[in-house]
């Protein structure tokens, strides 16, 4: 079983539709979770951080749940810019700095 | 603003030459690290450094050596490439775990072609 795993897609959504991604992560010890965005043939940048709470960026809000060890993303009124490939993001426990990958959830807003 | 540059965008080599990655970060960040992706397998981690001189084998090492002589600087090396070293090679540096700023900062990535 992978550590962090995702649905590749793609996801075709119209401009302005509400989409929304799931992550799932093995290790229940994980201590950081995050979102990343990598546009096409560009490097990962981060888009958020997911905190226990929930929290939201503008258009873009991200949730935990660590009973579940499920973490999600919801994009409100997509974008045409909003195309990318949306990295799941672990960072396992012993405070080590390393990050586990997810392979991405690819979004391919139309107009 | 955070920079993680890499010295090529692409190479071409041919089976069997040395190949040299550098990655520079201008953060004074303790942690490098490089990665490979690929097609259906995501980022993989090849070699990270916690500080100077200091390496530690990530997921997929074989082929690969580091060197880290300075803090800013972290080089991947292929002592003899190999077809199935085509790939995307991605650097990326960061504050220590226990630092709240803890998220990886990536360089544009190499992307090399073996002959």
């Amino acid at each position: 079983r992978k550590e962090v795993e995702q649905d590749p897609g793609p996801f075709n959504v119209p401009e302005g539709a509400t989409v929304a991604f799931n992550c799932t992560y093995s290790n229940s010890a994980s201590q950081s979770f995050f979102w990343y965005r990598q546009d096409c043939r560009k490097e990962p940048k981060l888009l958020m951080s997911v905190y226990s709470s929930g929290n939201e960026d503008g258009r873009f809000t991200a949730q935990l749940n660590r009973a579940s060890q499920y973490i999600s993303l919801l994009i409100r009124d997509s974008k045409l810019s909003d195309s990318a490939t949306y990295l799941c993001v672990v960072s396992p426990s012993g405070n080590t700095g390393k990050l586990i990958f997810g392979q991405g959830t690819t979004l391919q807003v139309k107009p | 603003d955070v920079k993680v540059t890499q010295s090529s965008r692409y190479l071409v080599k041919r089976t069997g030459e040395k190949v040299f990655l550098e990655c520079v970060q201008d953060m004074d960040h303790e942690n490098m690290f490089w990665y490979r992706q690929d097609p259906g397998l995501g980022l993989r981690l090849i070699y990270f450094s916690y500080d100077v001189k200091m390496k530690e084998k990530g997921d997929i090492p074989e082929g690969y050596s580091v060197s880290r002589e300075k803090k800013e600087r972290f080089s991947l090396i292929l002592e003899s490439a190999s077809t199935n070293q085509t790939s995307m090679y991605l650097c990326a540096s960061s504050f220590p775990a226990e630092d709240p700023r803890e998220t990886q900062y990536f360089g544009p990535g190499t992307r090399l072609l073996v002959l």
